[in-house]
C-alpha cells in the first residue's frame, strides 16, 4: 500500500522563477493537505484541496496556489519565488472522515537563489 | 492566538533512560493533540493523538503522552529511549474536525539525541 508519494525530491530554482510540486495521496484517501516548513521549523498549513476545491488556506501569499485533479493527486504552485521561500515542502493526505489524521509524505525540497 | 509550545529545543539521553518531551498548547475550543516524529530527510510519521476520552493515550514505538487539560499540556513520555529514537519531534494541535480540514498548528519541535 503506497504511501503518500511526493516528486521531486529535490529542486532549486532561481528567484523570480515559478514552481510546481506533486503529490499523490495514499489510496483510500481524497483530501490533500500542504505544509511548507522552514529550516529548523515547524510545519505551516498552507491550504487544503478536496472535491477539487480549496476548502481551507492558511497565512500565505496568493502567489501559492494549487490544484487537485480528479483522481485525487495535488500540485503546489508558488510564483515569482522569493529567497525566503526556500523550504521542506510536505504533502499531507486524509480520508476526509471525521478526524481521520494525516499521513506525511517524504516532501520537496525546495532551494531558492 | 492558536499556538504550540515545545519548551525544549534539543534534549539528549542516554540510550535506556527515560523520556519526556514537553507541549503546552494554546487554544480556544477542546483540542485535538497529536505527536509527530521526523528523521532526517523523512516527512512525518504520526507517532499517537488525543481525541477524547482516558487522557494517557498510548502510541507506536513504545510512546505514551497525558493531555492534561488544567495544565495545558500534552507531554510525550517512553520509558526507555533507544538509538534508533534520535529524531525531531513535534506536537500539534488542531481543531475538532481537523482531519477535514487538515490544519494543524505545529510545536517548532524538540530534537532528540540519543548516547550510547
Amino acid at each position: 500500500d503506497a504511501g503518500v508519494t511526493q516528486s521531486p525530491t529535490h529542486l532549486i530554482k532561481t528567484r523570480g522563477q515559478q514552481v510546481t510540486l506533486r503529490c499523490s495521496p495514499k489510496s483510500g484517501h481524497d483530501t490533500v493537505s500542504w505544509y511548507q516548513q522552514a529550516l529548523g521549523q515547524g510545519p505551516q498549513f498552507i491550504f487544503q484541496y478536496y472535491e477539487e476545491e480549496e476548502r481551507q488556506r492558511g497565512n500565505f501569499p496568493d502567489r501559492f496556489s494549487g490544484h487537485q485533479f480528479p483522481n485525487y493527486s495535488s500540485e503546489l504552485n508558488v510564483n515569482a519565488l522569493l529567497l525566503g521561500d526556500s523550504a521542506l515542502y510536505l504533502c499531507a493526505s486524509t480520508s476526509g472522515s471525521y478526524n481521520s489524521p494525516l499521513h506525511f509524505g517524504n516532501g520537496t525540497r525546495l532551494t531558492v537563489t | 492566538a492558536q499556538s504550540v509550545t515545545q519548551p525544549d529545543i534539543h534534549i539528549t539521553v542516554s540510550e535506556g533512560a527515560s523520556l519526556e518531551l514537553r507541549c503546552n498548547y494554546s487554544y480556544g475550543a477542546t483540542p485535538y493533540l497529536f505527536w509527530y516524529v521526523q528523521s532526517p530527510g523523512q516527512g512525518l510519521q504520526l507517532l499517537l493523538k488525543y481525541f477524547s476520552g482516558d487522557t494517557l493515550v498510548q502510541g507506536i514505538k513504545g510512546f505514551e503522552a497525558e493531555f492534561k487539560r488544567s495544565q495545558s499540556s500534552f507531554n510525550l513520555r517512553k520509558p526507555s529511549v533507544h538509538w534508533s529514537d534520535a529524531a525531531e519531534y513535534f506536537c500539534a494541535v488542531g481543531a475538532k474536525g481537523s482531519g477535514n480540514t487538515g490544519k494543524l498548528i505545529f510545536g517548532q519541535g524538540t530534537t532528540l539525541q540519543v548516547k550510547p
